[in-house]
């Protein structure tokens, strides 16, 4: 079936770092790849988002790059701040399937000052 | 406010009460999503309807769970005999259209816990 398996948390870092959370996910046909972010005590948001192979999403520094050959979707960003702690959750939705959203089950983001 | 609201924010109840949690979807959105979190987990698909039309439920849907939504708009979710395994994050979510472009907004989710 399809299934989203992203890396374990909690993930520390220091301000300023590098950030990469691996997702990889199994799925038959070409899905739309999503990365989700939750903030203390708020609702889920969508974070950025890509539809085909090879395309990127980006938002709010983060990128990520729809690898259909890897069937990974990786999240980075250059420089971490303290607003950036979270947990991220990655997810995968078909067209086809009225597009209910399927999640990895998320990795918890914590950077010090 | 304009976004997804749900109703209420936490509810503490005893093995075998009913319970029922309402959504109030965005205004113009017609698709209407409910979903499961449990702690430490991902969110996980319970149902959906476009309008008022229930079509499709997962299998985490047990008989004991019914979702309605009566006129297209808002939607209520009801777990009869609750048990404690049911305690969890209940999610909604509402979109404007399927597709590529569709985007699922979420509301801030029921907290239930079942002592």
């Amino acid at each position: 079936g399809n299934s989203v398996t992203q890396m374990e948390g909690p993930v520390t870092l220091s301000e300023e770092a590098f950030l990469t959370i691996n997702c990889t996910y199994t799925a038959t046909g070409y899905p739309s790849l999503f990365w989700y972010v939750q903030y203390p005590g708020e609702g889920l948001q969508l974070l950025l988002k890509a539809t085909k192979a090879d395309d990127k999403g980006s938002n709010k520094g983060f990128e990520a790059t729809y690898r259909k050959e890897t069937t990974s979707f990786h999240l980075e960003k250059g420089s971490v701040q303290v607003s950036d702690s979270a947990v991220y959750f990655c997810a995968l939705s078909y067209y086809s399937s009225a597009s209910k959203i399927i999640f990895g089950s998320g990795t918890r983001l914590s950077i010090r000052p | 406010d304009t976004g997804v609201s749900q109703d209420p924010r936490h509810k503490i109840t005893k093995r075998g009460q009913n319970v029922t949690f309402r959504c109030d979807p965005i205004s113009e959105h017609n698709r209407l999503y409910w979903y499961r979190q449990t702690l430490g987990q991902g969110p996980e698909f319970l149902t959906y309807f476009q309008n008022e039309a229930q079509l499709e439920k997962s299998r985490l849907l047990s008989d004991r769970f019914s979702a309605e939504r009566p006129k297209g708009s808002f939607s209520t979710l009801e777990i009869q005999r609750t048990e404690q395994g049911d305690s969890a994050m209940y999610l909604c979510a509402s979109s404007l259209r399927q597709g590529a472009n569709n985007e699922q907004f979420f509301g801030p989710g029921t907290r239930l816990t079942v002592l």
